[in-house]
């Protein structure tokens, strides 16, 4: 079993629309998590880091339960510009070394 | 600005050369980290290194060695180059102590293995 999977999409949205992007994540003993932003032929960078109580940054709200070890990404009034790949990101333990799921891609069309 | 600046953007190499990717940083992070990434199964992690001189391997560290001497360099070696080590790579680094989550990347070295 893959430690953290996505849906690879790619999710084909028209502007304005309401976007969900699910990861789940096999070890049960994950601390923490986070959406990384990678833009085509670039390099990731990261979007939010992800709370239990689910946290927002704009258009953007995250939201974990660790009960179902799943995370999610919600984009509102989607932009052109969001259009890149999302990774889903945890750590397990307070060191640094982070596991990345493959990503979900997501196109904006106007 | 935060920087990660990787050596080569582009290279071709040939089964069996010795291939170095050189890796700088200008943030005085702890945390360094080499990454390949690949169609189909995202960023693995090869080695990463805590600490000047220390190194620890990552999920695919076979195939690849490293060398940290100073803090702000990381360098990734390919002893004998393959061709399923075609790919790109990816440097990042993060401060020490408490993890934020937040890695900084490099632009990648798209590395070709004919």
């Amino acid at each position: 079993r893959k430690e953290v999977e996505q849906d690879p999409g790619p999710f084909n949205v028209p502007e304005g629309a309401t976007v969900a992007f699910n990861c789940t994540y096999s070890n049960s003993a994950s601390q923490s998590f986070f959406w990384y932003r990678q833009d085509c032929r670039k390099e990731p960078k990261l979007l939010m880091s992800v709370y239990s109580s689910g946290n927002e940054d704009g258009r953007f709200t995250a939201q974990l339960n660790r009960a179902s070890q799943y995370i999610s990404l919600l984009i509102r009034d989607s932009k052109l510009s969001d259009s890149a790949t999302y990774l889903c990101v945890v750590s397990h333990s307070g060191y640094s070394t982070l596991t990345f799921g493959k990503g979900t891609m997501l196109l904006v069309s106007p | 600005d935060v920087k990660v600046t990787q050596s080569s953007r582009y290279l071709v190499k040939r089964t069996g050369e010795k291939v170095f990717l050189e890796c700088v940083q200008d943030m005085d992070h702890e945390n360094m980290f080499w990454y390949r990434q690949d169609p189909g199964l995202g960023l693995r992690l090869i080695y990463f290194s805590y600490d000047v001189k220390m190194k620890e391997k990552g999920d695919i560290p076979e195939g690849y060695s490293v060398s940290r001497e100073k803090k702000e360099r990381f360098s990734l070696i390919l002893e004998s180059a393959s061709t399923n080590q075609t790919s790109m790579y990816l440097c990042a680094s993060s401060p020490g102590g408490q993890n934020t989550g937040e890695l900084f990347f490099g632009e990648g070295s798209r590395l070709t293995v004919l």
